[in-house]
């Protein structure tokens, strides 16, 4: 089975902080994505990447930036967390190939607290 | 651009009743469908998936059929669990549009027993 791991479950920072997220994925895929997750807004992209040192801006990428330095690993950071960063964080990756037929395989989330 | 729309929720239905959840989206390609499944606590799941017109994708009792010429993916299940108490969104996924994929907003199903 697919395992797609997120580094915190729970994470609560001050704002101004720079805050990583790390995600990691052991079934080799190309394809990872993190989005935010939201109540009444679902799930929103921030950036995604088809593979190692490559990175796309996803719906809404300001105040994140990304780094993908090994195929397997995949971290959000938040240059200087703020209040209406609060969010639950969910990462996913898909196999490469057949663009748009695979589905997205997600780890458990890190809910993030700015205060 | 791509759109998902979701039947709003909450929804609480009754131990073993019928259930539907109304999908029904936009797409510039010809994408991919799919519905998934978060528990509370956890990630989101694939529950199924179709990848052409008239195809059922079919998991654990849920069903869904790829309706092109209605643009929807309803999503059914003909008797309802406690333990099926979830959220569940609907997404599609288009080539055309990188392989990124489109949410739905998600709807909060509640089964009491």
């Amino acid at each position: 089975d697919v395992k797609v791991t997120q580094s915190s479950r729970y994470l609560v920072k001050r704002t101004g902080e720079k805050v990583f997220l790390e995600c990691v994925q052991d079934m080799d895929h190309e394809n990872m994505f993190w989005y935010r997750q939201d109540p009444g807004l679902g799930l929103r992209l921030i950036y995604f990447s088809y593979d190692v040192k490559m990175k796309e801006k996803g719906d809404i990428p300001e105040g994140y930036s990304v780094s993908r330095e090994k195929k397997e690993r995949f971290s959000l950071i938040l240059e200087s967390a703020s209040t209406n960063q609060t969010s639950m964080y969910l990462c996913a990756s898909s196999p490469p190939g057949d663009l748009g037929k695979h589905e997205q395989y997600f780890g458990p989330g890190t809910r993030l607290t700015v205060t | 651009g791509d759109s998902v729309t979701q039947m709003e929720g909450p929804v609480t239905l009754s131990e073993e009743a019928f259930l539907t959840i109304n999908c029904t989206y936009t797409a510039t390609g010809y994408p991919s469908l799919f519905w998934y499944v978060q528990y509370p606590g956890e990630g989101l799941q694939l529950l199924l998936k179709a990848t052409k017109a008239d195809d059922k994708g079919s998991n654990k009792g849920f069903e869904a059929t790829y309706r092109k010429e209605t643009t929807s993916f309803h999503l059914e299940k003909g008797s309802v669990q406690v333990s099926d108490s979830a959220v569940y969104f609907c997404a599609l996924s288009d080539w055309t549009n990188a392989g990124k994929s489109t949410f739905g907003d998600g709807t909060t199903l509640t089964v009491k027993p």
